[in-house]
């Protein structure tokens, strides 16, 4: 079975820290991975997608990172706003299937203060 | 380019009524996923359809069913919903059905039965 981890549930930093999101997952055999962003009651913007074959994705302020053998991605923020509050999503896609199933962790609130 | 529209906005039902909610795909895409994501959690794959036909389906009981049109358009309906059914519900496009191609998300249908 499929699992995904986000560690912390929830995060609160001054404005102007560097953080960094942590996600674990189980299956070795991950296809890629995605970052998400979900503002309160609205659906999903994607940040990053690493595919299986890579390390890394930036995206501006925003770096994922992909290691396949301990089943573990992180999203580093750079100089975080207080425009990035909001809840952070990744989500798996074990492959496997004829169908992409993404596979989410529960999140990780990130609350950037002022 | 139009993005992922998704109708209604808000919904609320009484615990053993049926519901429908509608999904547009994002132009030239063929494939649509429908998520469930209940307060507090990660969106949970319900099924996939491709080309008009169920691709792929989750953990969910068969009161939970879905249409595809062929303008690729497409409907989530749920029968006898429960309270557990109150649920944000996120549908995504893709140019494809495998897990290589990447999934747009709508802004959901929030659904509370009562």
């Amino acid at each position: 079975k499929q699992e995904v981890t986000q560690i912390p549930a929830a995060l609160s930093v001054p404005e102007g820290e560097n953080l960094v999101l942590n996600c674990s997952f189980t299956d070795s055999a991950i296809y890629n991975l995605q970052w998400f962003r979900q503002d309160p009651g609205k659906g999903l913007t994607s940040l990053l997608l690493i595919q299986s074959s890579q390390r890394e994705q930036t995206s501006g302020r925003l770096n994922a990172s992909l290691d396949k053998s301990s089943g573990r991605s992180t999203l580093y923020i750079a100089a975080s706003q207080p425009g990035d509050s909001a809840t952070y999503l990744c989500a798996e896609n074990a492959g496997g299937t004829s169908y992409g199933k993404l596979t989410f962790g529960q999140g990780t609130i990130l609350t950037v203060h002022p | 380019e139009t993005g992922v529209t998704q109708s209604p906005t808000h919904l609320i039902k009484t615990r053993g009524q049926q519901v429908t909610l509608r999904c547009s795909s994002q132009s030239g895409h063929n494939t649509v996923s429908w998520y469930q994501q209940a307060l507090g959690q990660g969106p949970q794959f319900i099924f996939q359809y491709y080309r008009e036909e169920e691709n792929g389906r989750g953990n969910f009981p068969p009161r939970f069913s879905g249409l595809q049109f062929p303008n690729y358009s497409s409907e989530l309906n749920v029968n006898a919903l429960e309270l557990d059914d109150s649920a944000l519900y996120l549908c995504a496009s893709s140019s494809g059905r495998g897990p290589g191609y990447e999934q747009y998300f709508g802004p959901g249908t929030r659904l509370t039965v009562t």
